[in-house]
């Protein structure tokens, strides 16, 4: 266990829903990031966040996607009109930004499957 | 950041130490070396880092050649819970390079 949790662990949708996923990170970590992984391939970055502030966003992020870090701890992640090419690992990771280098945690991910 | 290039698979036996290497051939004075790997249904680990300096730590050794276009993990003593993939990623050191691009990795199956 890292200490980054994510819920639900697994997602089953049908095409057309929006989905909402939560990831809680290590309560000290002020970054954090978002990942999709689909099966075979490494992770995908798709967004971070420093504290509050989305600083970086991923081409890979369409307009159905929206992520936010409102009070700079929990974070979730949306995917509105769900299409089967979403269905993905979806990671997101913590750090400390105090050093400047520092390394990500990540959880255990939530599995989507849109149907 | 610098691309990196990784065998796609790799074998070990069990109790052997696993060699993994990594060319990043055009990484910068400021990039480091990162380590990975992920186990099957699980997000992925960090497991160690250097910038130009051999780095050991309780889970790997991570040897960076002078020139540091290259580099490799270590794991001395390899268990059947190292069966994973392996991912070399080459980060910036700025304050704003601070996303890691995963690769394909490594995958390491590790045999009895």
């Amino acid at each position: 266990d890292t200490g980054v949790s994510q819920d639900p662990r697994h997602k089953i949708t049908k095409r057309g829903q929006n989905v909402t996923f939560r990831c809680d990170p290590i309560s000290e970590h002020n970054r954090l990031y978002w990942y999709r992984q689909t099966l075979g391939q490494g992770p995908e970055f798709l967004t971070y966040f420093q504290n509050e502030a989305q600083l970086e966003k991923s081409r890979l992020l369409s307009d159905r996607f929206s992520a936010e870090r409102p009070k700079g701890s929990f974070s979730t992640l949306e995917i509105q009109r769900t299409e089967q090419g979403d269905s993905a690992m979806y990671l997101c990771a913590s750090s400390l930004a105090r050093r400047q280098i520092s390394e990500a945690f990540f959880g255990q991910g939530t599995r989507l499957t849109v149907v | 950041d610098a691309k990196t290039t990784q065998p796609t698979s790799m074998d070990c036996a069990e109790g052997r130490a696993a060699n993994l290497p990594c060319n990043h051939s055009t990484i910068s004075g400021n990039e480091y070396v990162y380590w990975y790997r992920q186990i099957h249904s699980q997000g992925p680990q960090y497991i160690i880092h250097g910038l130009k300096n051999n780095e050991t730590n309780e889970m790997a050794s991570l040897i960076i050649t002078e020139d540091r276009k290259s580099s490799t993990l270590i794991l001395p003593h390899a268990t059947l819970r190292d069966t994973a993939v392996y991912y070399c990623i080459v980060r910036g050191g700025l304050q704003g390079a601070q996303k890691l691009v995963f690769g394909q990795g490594t995958r390491l199956t590790i045999n009895p």
